[in-house]
């Protein structure tokens, strides 16, 4: 099983509003990852984490949030985001970010979540 | 630094066909995997193929392949018996071992099959 599941599939909301995304895997992963992806265009990193650490951050502002309560789940808090915050958000995660194993480098992404910011 | 180059905004194959999507890569690392993603409107990223940089020989799955020059820093994926539900976004992507799997993905292609 290579799942990764996100919720919720769509999101709207206005400018003052606090949500967030959630990414879950039970494939025993140790890192996981959050991209932001334009249309038309790759993903671009925003974190990492590795062994529930923060270990990425790709200069993100502060209006986003991560959090990995434990190794299975992966949060985004959002807050006061701004239309052109508006995109897809893809969670992905790899079985071993040390890199001392092969074969576990793969990312496997889940099928995102649509944000709309009005 | 490490960067990733794909050349062919747009593709168009017959159904049946072969086509082939190109993809260079820069990097100074001499150990280092490289993937192929494929994205359909339904959006989600699906791997299409992983390549190990120390294996010389080319990765294959079932209609997909690689070339792979390792020397020549190139990695391009051949579909053969193209379906139209090959139709999508194809993403060249490459990570080290060194910096928690980071990958670093190329500008894509878009592949259309048509009837």
């Amino acid at each position: 099983d290579t799942e990764v599941t996100q919720t919720p599939k769509h999101l709207v909301m206005g400018m003052t509003n606090k949500k967030s995304l959630k990414c879950e895997q039970h494939m025993g992963h140790r890192a996981m990852y959050w991209y932001k992806q334009k249309a038309k265009k790759p993903p671009e990193l925003m974190f990492v984490y590795s062994y529930e650490k923060l270990s990425i951050n790709e200069s993100v502002p502060s209006r986003f949030s991560p959090e990995c309560p434990n190794s299975s789940l992966l949060n985004l808090h959002l807050h006061a985001l701004q239309p052109e915050d508006s995109a897809l958000y893809l969670c992905a995660s790899s079985q071993d970010p040390s890199g001392r194993s092969r074969g576990t480098d793969t990312q496997y992404f889940g099928p995102g979540t649509r944000l709309t910011v009005l | 630094a490490q960067t990733v180059t794909q050349s062919q905004p747009e593709m168009s194959v017959q159904e049946a066909e072969t086509v082939t999507l190109s993809c260079t890569y820069d990097t100074s690392e001499n150990n280092y995997y490289l993937f192929w993603y494929k994205q359909p409107p339904s959006r989600q990223m699906i791997l299409v193929i992983r390549q190990e940089a120390y294996k010389q020989q080319n990765a294959t799955e079932n209609r997909f392949s690689v070339n792979f020059q390792k020397a020549a820093k190139s990695f391009s994926l051949k579909i053969s018996d193209s379906q139209l539900g090959d139709t999508a976004m194809y993403f060249c992507a490459f990570s080290t071992p060194y910096n928690f799997n980071k990958f670093y993905f190329g500008s894509g292609t878009k592949l259309n099959v048509k009837p």
